[in-house]
């Protein structure tokens, strides 16, 4: 099992521009999650997904879109890039309320650089 | 407003050099309290979940343990390779999570 794998690892965007990061998880989880982690300011929530089918908004969503794809995938977006969003970006999965399981696995990680 | 609060921020030990990491924790209806690893470049490993107080989880050179307001994190014997921030993690009632700011750990040879 690979767990719950992000792409892309790095990225570099100008002001203005989009992206979209990917996620996905092969542990059949029904919840996942997307973190975004600062220096000093630790793991904080931006959106999560309860259940295929559903999206919530976390700590800090201004500026970002979600789309729970399928039960394995989960995407973040973002549709106009500032300097704030500079960041290293986490998802995570875990069984849920439905599965049982709360313990998040969380993925490597992508680090995302706004000039 | 749930709360978790790590301490030390950070840790120097010497090789073989046993001790402990502090999690205090409010929150409102506890249904899990996790231990983390995170290193450098890297997302947070899963190392532990602990339930209920009393309860205790061991796993090589490390031991957690959980009270009603606090979690420890007791290393012993550690070794370089044990270098890394660990992060204390609480789930509420609404399944939640709330992040402590972690303390990073720095075994020398």
């Amino acid at each position: 099992n690979a767990g719950v794998t992000q792409t892309p690892k790095f990225q570099v965007l100008k002001t203005g521009q989009s992206m979209t990061l990917q996620c996905a998880q092969d542990m059949n989880h029904n919840s996942m999650y997307w973190y975004r982690q600062d220096p000093g300011m630790g793991l904080r929530l931006i959106y999560y997904s309860a259940s295929e089918g559903t999206t919530d908004k976390g700590e800090v969503p201004n500026g970002y879109n979600v789309s729970r794809l399928n039960k394995r995938e989960f995407s973040l977006r973002l549709e106009s890039a500032a300097p704030s969003q500079t960041s290293v970006y986490f998802c995570a999965s875990s069984g849920g309320l439905a599965g049982g399981g709360y313990t998040q696995y969380f993925g490597p990680g992508t680090r995302l650089t706004v000039l | 407003e749930d709360q978790v609060t790590q301490s030390p921020e950070a840790l120097r030990l010497q090789e073989g050099e046993s001790s402990s990491l502090n999690c205090s924790y409010t929150v409102s209806g506890l249904r899990g309290l996790f231990w983390y690893r995170q290193d450098p470049g890297k997302g947070p490993e899963f190392l532990f979940t602990l339930y209920s107080a009393g309860e205790e989880k061991e796993k090589e050179r490390l031991k957690a343990t959980l009270t009603k307001k606090e979690s420890f994190l007791h290393i012993t014997a550690p070794k370089p390779e044990d270098s890394a921030t660990y992060l204390c993690v609480v789930n509420n009632a609404g399944n939640m999570l709330t992040f402590g700011g972690g303390t990073r750990l720095m075994v020398k040879p």
